[in-house]
């Protein structure tokens, strides 16, 4: 398995514009996470879903985030519009509780977002 | 509220040396410990886990003690080499529950050839 996909890597866009986050989760895995890392506040949970379904988005900073999976193989974090303090590295993480690794989380390269 | 403290935040070792990265945790309900390690540009990827019912997990140069009474876990990095330069995280979960980990802070650990 080529292990869970981001897209795109880097993003320089400038504030107000939409952006979309992308995500392919390992195949097979039921649980989906999207996290924010910055250096002042570490790795942040958004959201994080279940079979497709969100299961907690108290993690989402404002209106201005929304995520959705449309199906197992998919998902997408938008921000609109987009400030410069969301500017952070965004991760994906799959996981699967059928599994015996039942906790471990498994991220992607990540987003690297520049908002200017 | 922070529920897994870790420390300490940033940790230069010289090669060879022994690297020890505490962490601590409030909730008496979690139940599985893992270790993330992130290099540059990477994300984070499981290093070594442990559950309660053990105290001391080894993996190659790498150990997690774990002290349920004092709700603390520490990772040690025997030997350590240059090419173990990288954020480290501690995190807890809990099986019963939401099993979402709650992640530290992270260390930042530099290995000087």
């Amino acid at each position: 398995d080529a292990g869970v996909i981001q897209s795109p890597r880097h993003e320089v866009t400038e504030m107000g514009q939409e952006v979309t986050l992308r995500c392919k989760p390992i195949s097979g895995h039921n649980s989906l996470f999207w996290y924010r890392q910055t250096m002042m506040r570490g790795l942040e949970l958004l959201i994080y879903f279940n079979n497709n379904v969100p299961i907690d988005d108290s993690g989402m900073p404002e209106d201005r985030f929304s995520a959705k999976m449309p199906n197992a193989s998919f998902s997408t974090l938008k921000i609109q519009p987009s400030e410069p303090r969301d500017s952070a590295v965004y991760f994906c993480a799959s996981s699967s509780y059928d599994l015996a690794e039942e906790e471990t989380q498994y991220f992607g390269p990540g987003t690297r977002l520049l908002v200017l | 509220q922070q529920q897994v403290k870790q420390s300490p935040q940033s940790l230069i070792v010289q090669k060879g040396g022994i690297s020890i990265i505490n962490c601590a945790y409030e909730n008496t309900a979690f139940d599985y410990f893992p270790w993330y390690q992130q290099f540059p540009g990477k994300g984070p990827a499981l290093l070594i886990a442990i559950r309660p019912d053990v105290s001391e997990k080894k993996e190659g140069r790498f150990t997690i003690s774990f002290n349920k009474s004092a709700k603390q876990f520490s990772l040690h990095i025997m030997d350590s080499q240059p090419g173990d330069s990288a954020t480290y995280f501690c995190a807890a979960s809990e099986s019963g529950g939401s099993y979402i980990p709650t992640f530290g802070r992270g260390t930042s650990l530099i290995v000087h050839p």
